[in-house]
């Protein structure tokens, strides 16, 4: 099975500033990586789609890149509705569909 | 309106059995594989079970030969039939629909469509 891993784990960063999260696949996975959004108590969101594509309806200030086994999830400009816990997720040798463990932004 | 929604969580003892369902809406449902998605309390995202159009079925170890995925198109809802359950599958269960981006032939895959969850707690 591909093992997913998200770094950081957590981070503290204050509205405006630009956050960068950081998935790795324990294999290459070529670009079939997708992004969620968890605010708390709410049902994940899809973000990003195939490494790049934003989902219809996704603020523009949300983008991702990387392929084969590194891939990043930017915020240009953190918003106070931005501030959830993000996830990784690999669709390329499915099943199983694993996730990576997540990463919490917070208000610093 | 596009949407999911899970009923028949609830508090069940070990060993005990639970049926979840989650009703489709606003769209084909017969047309989509269909998933089933687990968290536990302060936990990430733990796939549990797939169900395709044909209806063929995948689980992980962790639930295999215990939960059952199951789907009825004419009424547009998914099922998951839940037996010997453990402390272990406390968790809010989520359905959720796959669809795909074609790109010249290459089908990636994701979970477009999500319902809120519904919460099983397996305690005595």
């Amino acid at each position: 099975d591909i093992q997913m891993t998200q770094s950081p784990s957590s981070l503290s960063a204050s509205v405006g500033d630009r956050v960068t999260i950081t998935c790795r696949a324990s294999q290459s996975i070529s670009r079939y990586l997708n992004w969620y959004q968890q605010r708390p108590g709410k049902a994940p969101k899809l973000l990003i789609y195939a490494a790049s594509s934003l989902q219809s309806g996704v603020p523009s200030r949300f983008s991702g890149s990387g392929s084969g086994t590194d891939f990043t999830l930017t915020i240009s400009s953190l918003q106070p509705e931005d501030f959830a816990t993000y996830y990784c997720q690999q669709s390329y040798s499915t099943p199983p569909w694993t996730f990576g463990p997540g990463t919490k932004v917070e208000i610093k | 309106e596009v949407q999911l929604v899970e009923s028949g969580g609830g508090l069940v003892q070990p060993g005990g059995s639970l049926r979840l369902s989650c009703a489709a809406s606003g769209f084909t449902f017969s047309t989509y594989d269909m998933h089933w998605v687990r968290q536990a309390t302060g936990k990430g995202l733990e796939w549990v079970s797939t169900i395709g159009t044909s209806g063929d079925t995948y689980y992980p170890g962790s639930v295999k030969g215990r939960f059952t995925i199951s789907r009825e198109n004419a009424k547009n809802s998914l099922y998951l039939h839940m037996n010997s359950l453990r402390a272990g599958d406390t968790a809010v269960y989520y359905c959720a629909r796959v669809s795909y981006y074609d790109s010249s032939g290459y089908y990636y895959w994701y979970f477009d469509l999500w319902g809120r969850g519904t919460l099983v707690t397996v305690s005595s």
